[in-house]
């Protein structure tokens, strides 16, 4: 059974950098072929694909968030990680991890971790 | 990038209803489409992969079908239990991009 759990700081403030760990268990990174995936959700709103990693290490981000992103992944401990930097208002919602199966398709999610960016 | 446009933010059906979503690409995008259903509080499920291929464990009531740069989702009779928003997400190029999604609501 494949799950996932994201975990972070519940609320931070603005300039300060954002740390997401997606804790999950049933596959490994170090599979052929599986990655994982972040996504975010403002409150009331759309779905918003954030960055992949793979099992070899190659990594994918969203431009949108021009360089403020870094993926990363510690497959000894089944262990995903995102950091934002530089956050704002606009940056709180909430966070998803997800697993990316065979076939590139994101086939498990965790629960979701809330992020709130206020001073 | 890659838009994806669910032009029914939201849509109302009676149960056993045949209910359609759909999701139009900007571009080619193969059949490198999924489907998820999203419930108040929860994270997305998947539904359909790769346009067409029904999710495990997912009811077979549910279907997907592609016509060019069309692709539908179909409830072929619609449950108490299907409401809520349905997205589509295109992973044919980088940035993966989610369409705005469609909120099924019960008649």
């Amino acid at each position: 059974q494949v799950t996932l759990k994201e975990s972070g700081p519940g609320i931070l403030q603005p300039s300060q950098t954002l740390s997401l760990t997606c804790t999950f268990s049933g596959f490994s990174l170090s599979t052929y072929g599986m990655g994982v995936g972040w996504i975010r959700q403002p409150s009331g709103k759309g779905l918003e694909w954030l960055a992949n990693i793979w099992w070899d290490d190659d990594k994918y981000y969203n431009p949108s968030l021009k360089n403020r992103l870094t993926i990363s992944k510690d497959t000894s401990n089944n262990q995903a990680f995102l950091k934002i930097t530089n956050v704002d208002t606009a940056d709180t919602a909430t966070y998803y991890c997800a697993r990316i199966g065979l076939g590139d398709v994101m086939d498990a999610w965790g629960q979701g971790a809330s992020v709130t960016v206020s001073s | 990038d890659i838009q994806m446009t669910q032009s029914l933010a939201s849509l109302s059906a009676s149960l056993e209803e045949i209910v359609t979503i759909t999701c139009q690409a900007s571009q080619d995008i193969g059949n490198w489409l999924a489907w998820y259903q999203q419930k108040p509080g929860k994270s997305p499920q998947l539904l359909i992969h790769s346009a067409t291929s029904l999710a495990d464990g997912i009811p077979s009531r549910f279907s997907g079908s592609r016509s060019g740069t069309q692709y539908s989702l179909k409830i072929s009779r619609l449950q108490v239990e299907d409401t809520g928003i349905y997205y589509c997400l295109q992973r044919y190029s980088n940035p993966w991009t989610f369409g705005g999604g469609t909120k099924l609501e019960l008649k």
